[in-house]
């Protein structure tokens, strides 16, 4: 069965960078684009991008553009989400959702100084 | 402010029939088909219906997708006290170029 399996919760300071994984299981990897959605504390859902695990190649939304950062490691199966300059607002939790049909557990990034 | 807007909250009967609106655009709903996501609360969406109203293996018949110029609906009949969790609709946006959702509407079953 499919599983998203993703990295544990992060508390960072403003400025700082975060890098989530998300580890695949259960389909081919190289056959579903990636996405990446976010939810801040009582809010709604956003999506930040999506990467072609075959290819490595992204789209991002422009509210994050030059500041997120979307691989792939096909021999692991695994995406990452690195998101820099880090600000409160930042606070969340960050899903991997394969074709956005598959989410993973998410992980809580919290941004405090 | 989200680009598809969904009614903040709903709520029903154990046994009743709700309905939950998604309002978009024609660069968005008019354009491309819509998915729903169920989310309980403390986890991860779960995906209800897909391409406006086809629903994955293992999604009960009660619940039905409809779309209609740049607005679609999500139907749960015969309301069950499970059923209480937030509901999203989402659909690709040719204008953003990237994926839009709405707000969310927190369904109570009362």
């Amino acid at each position: 069965q499919v599983q998203l399996v993703q990295s544990g919760a992060e508390v960072k300071k403003p400025g700082a960078s975060v890098k989530v994984s998300c580890k695949a299981s259960g389909y081919t990897f190289t056959s579903y684009y990636m996405h990446w959605v976010r939810q801040a504390p009582g809010q709604g859902l956003e999506w930040m991008g999506i990467i072609n695990p075959s290819g490595g190649s992204t789209s991002y939304a422009q509210k994050f553009q030059g500041r997120v950062t979307m691989t792939r490691d096909t021999s692991t199966s695994t995406v990452y989400m690195e998101l820099s300059s880090l600000r409160s607002e930042d606070t969340a939790v960050y899903y991997c959702a394969k074709g956005l049909d598959y989410w993973g557990q998410g992980a809580l990034v919290t941004v405090s100084s | 402010q989200s680009v598809l807007t969904q009614p903040p909250s709903a709520s029903g009967t154990p046994g009743q029939r709700v309905t939950i609106s998604c309002s978009g655009s024609s660069s968005n709903i008019g354009s491309n088909t819509v998915n729903w996501y169920q989310q309980l609360p403390g986890t991860a969406p779960k995906l209800l219906i897909y391409s406006n109203n086809q629903r994955p293996s293992g999604v009960p018949d009660r619940f039905s997708g409809s779309k209609s110029g740049t607005s679609a609906s999500l139907a749960i009949s015969g309301l069950q006290s499970d059923d209480e969790a937030d509901y999203y609709c989402a659909a690709w946006d040719d204008s953003l170029n990237g994926w839009v959702f709405g707000g969310g509407t927190k369904l109570t079953v009362l």
